[in-house]
């Protein structure tokens, strides 16, 4: 089955600093992989996906990188702020509407 | 435009109850999807429904756990006979119909079981 690993499970920077969280996937159907902020007693919150057609993508401090050789795909955070805080989830879909597998999750603390 | 719902926000049963998790998606949309989430780790799949259509219970442990997603009304998830194992949060989410971008899935703010 689908299985998704998740790196480093926590990550602590200084504000102002970039974070950089990794995900790499078993299944070679996969081609939809979103990710989600968790903030501690909330819902998941989307907060960029990309699908198998692009190698990247970027929204403001936000950008994801996929490899699909590689079968791996990492968020980027640029220029941290402390309301960045939180747990980061990678996950994967193999595209139409599909339950995902969640990566373990990446707790980022950042520093003030 | 209303996100997707969910209650209650809080259960709490005893071991041998039942319970009951409701699920109304956003508006326009008519996929479903059930997560279950344990303390400090990630959400994991436990069906997909389409309204009277369960499409995927390839996640559901296979006694106990019902789901189901009516022509009216929201979605349940109903858990017979609850363990303390059953304690988590439980997460649903949804996605518009096919013929528009299906994959991208709207969390509610879930449903944190407690089996006392």
């Amino acid at each position: 089955g689908e299985n998704v690993e998740q790196h480093p499970s926590t990550l602590s920077v200084q504000e102002g600093d970039s974070a950089v969280i990794k995900c790499t996937y078993s299944d070679s159907a996969s081609n939809y992989f979103p990710w989600y902020k968790q903030e501690l007693g909330k819902r998941p919150q989307l907060i960029i996906d990309i699908r198998s057609n692009v190698g990247e993508k970027k929204d403001q401090r936000i950008a994801v990188t996929l490899n699909k050789t590689a079968k791996h795909f990492s968020l980027h955070i640029t220029e941290t702020q402390p309301e960045d805080s939180a747990v980061y989830f990678c996950a994967e879909g193999g595209g139409g509407a599909d339950g995902l597998t969640f990566g373990k999750g990446t707790h980022l603390i950042i520093q003030p | 435009n209303a996100g997707v719902m969910q209650n209650p926000r809080h259960l709490v049963r005893r071991r041998g109850q039942e319970a009951r998790l409701r699920c109304s998606p956003m508006k326009g949309h008519s996929h479903v999807y059930w997560y279950r989430q344990l303390p400090e780790e990630g959400l994991k799949f436990m069906v997909y429904l389409q309204k009277e259509n369960i499409i995927d219970e390839s996640g559901m442990p296979k006694e106990r756990f019902s789901a189901e997603f009516p022509k009216e009304g929201p979605s349940i998830l109903r858990i017979q006979q609850v363990v303390r194992g059953d304690s988590a949060a439980y997460f649903c989410a949804s996605s518009p119909p096919w013929g528009i971008v299906t994959d991208t899935q709207y969390f509610g703010p879930g449903t944190r079981l407690t089996v006392l």
